[in-house]
């Protein structure tokens, strides 16, 4: 079984600050674990995924995360954010491989709000 | 691509009533989708893994008699709530994988709020 906790349940920065939305997992088999982002009155969106391979991601609008394999975590990061990245982000962890994949456990979310 | 649609998107029913969520791929064939349930200020959690043309897989503690989940189509799931009550309450989203595509990769619903009353 796998859990995924997000540390902060909201993080508000000002526009063009750096942020970081922590995520750490627990599970005893190995994972692949993702970023969701929702924005208001829209489904789930795939941000981006850790699969295998360098363990530094990045999605097409500036955020990054890294794999952590040794502090089990898998923190969201973007250098400077935008107006337009208010939305709420869901961390989450797959099995990686067995009977249950693609079967995802998220965490509880992050309410992150840019202010300008 | 990859749109999938949830109707309706707010329902109100009443205690013992049955209610009826869709969950539609609309510009792709899902042969699994997937039912999750979220708590205010909680995780989603899912429910069951439903698969085109056979019973659905629910996860442990998900009553099957009470979320009935239908996929009879490769557009179209639908879960049902029976005999709802208020505990029912809750934010129901649904999501579907794309063929082919990356396994693990779900395109998700808008969610549908239910409220028993």
């Amino acid at each position: 079984a796998q859990s995924v906790t997000q540390l902060d349940s909201q993080v508000p920065v000002f526009e063009e600050a750096p942020v970081e939305l922590r995520c750490n997992y627990s599970s005893s088999v190995s994972v692949y674990l993702f970023w969701y982002v929702q924005y208001p009155n829209q489904g789930l969106q795939l941000l981006l995924k850790y699969l295998s391979g360098s363990t530094l991601v990045e999605s097409i609008n500036g955020f990054e995360a890294e794999f952590n394999k040794s502090q089990t975590s898998f923190h969201l990061r973007k250098p400077s954010v935008h107006i337009s990245d208010t939305a709420e982000y869901f961390c989450a962890v797959s099995d990686a491989g067995g009977t249950s994949y693609g079967k995802l456990t998220f965490g509880q979310g992050t309410i992150l709000t840019v202010h300008p | 691509g990859a749109v999938v649609s949830q109707h309706p998107s707010w329902v109100i029913c009443k205690s013992g009533t049955s209610v009826k969520i869709e969950c539609r791929s609309l510009d792709f064939q899902a042969t699994t989708m997937f039912w999750y349930r979220q708590f205010p200020k909680q995780s989603l959690m899912l429910m069951a893994t439903s698969n085109e043309g056979s019973k659905a897989t629910y996860e442990q503690g998900v009553e099957k008699d009470k979320f009935l989940i239908n996929h009879a189509s490769l557009t179209l799931s639908t879960l049902t709530v029976t005999s709802a009550h208020p505990e029912d309450s809750s934010f129901y989203i649904c999501s579907a994988r794309v063929p082919g595509g990356n396994r693990y990769e779900q395109y998700f619903g808008p969610g549908t709020r239910l409220t028993v009353t």
